[in-house]
């Protein structure tokens, strides 16, 4: 059974990098698919800011893409994410996900998410 | 980008009901080449991350009980619960993958007993 983890800071302050991993247990990320975060601010929708294939390769949110760098952590068996100059509207809860189709595929499953708050 | 309109923003049904979500998008996510409409709908609880109920616009995931339902091809997609049970209740999600990023859900509908 695949499992995913979010881990990182709780808090970040403005204009620093809001840094996350996604720990997966149950599949080497090197064997396939594409890994995912998607983020939802309090009480909002949900955004796709990005996916890194099994080898690598990245397909990031146009909207974001400037600030976003994802990485594969295979010896871990964990991928992540980093958001370059953080404000407030970057304050959201963010899942990881595996995508079974491409880089934006439907997701499945998702990590439990992990509330990043933006404040000084 | 491929915008997604949920319709209605909430909506509450009685047990046993049907309830009835519909999803629009604003080109179209059928493909062509194999005739597959790139659209997947997922279901959130309160406090939970979301749920994958259906991919391929109609597609029922292995474990989900099958009085979920997805129709709907090109712009227009309709995901069904044929008899609501209390557990259903939740925020409904659809998402389109079809062509290039950005990736995009609906806004939600939530469903309430009534």
């Amino acid at each position: 059974q695949v499992q995913l983890q979010e881990s990182g800071p709780g808090l970040v302050k403005p204009s620093e990098t809001l840094s996350l991993t996604c720990a997966v247990s149950g599949y080497s990320i090197s064997s396939g698919y594409y890994w995912g975060w998607i983020r939802q601010p309090p009480g909002k929708g949900l955004e796709w800011i990005g996916s890194i294939s099994h080898s690598g390769s990245t397909s990031y949110n146009p909207s974001l893409k400037s600030r976003v760098t994802m990485s594969l952590d295979t010896s871990k068996n964990q991928f992540s994410l980093k958001l370059s100059s953080a404000t407030a509207a970057d304050t959201a809860v963010y899942y990881c996900a595996r995508s079974l189709w491409s880089y934006g595929g439907w997701f499945d499953p998702w990590g439990q998410g992990t509330l990043v708050t933006v404040s000084s | 980008d491929i915008v997604m309109t949920q319709s209605p923003d909430s909506l509450a049904v009685s047990l046993g009901e049907r309830a009835t979500i519909n999803c629009k998008s604003s080109q179209s996510v059928l493909y062509n080449s194999n005739n597959k409409n790139y659209l997947a709908w997922y279901r959130q609880k309160p406090g939970q991350p979301p749920k994958l109920l259906i991919h391929w616009a109609s597609t029922r995931e292995s474990g989900v009980p099958d009085r979920f339902s997805g129709s709907g091809s090109g712009t227009d997609f309709t995901l069904t619960i044929s008899s609501l049970q209390a557990e259903d209740v939740a925020v409904y999600y659809c998402q389109q993958y079809y062509g290039t990023p950005p990736y995009t859900f609906g806004q939600g509908t939530k469903l309430e007993i009534k």
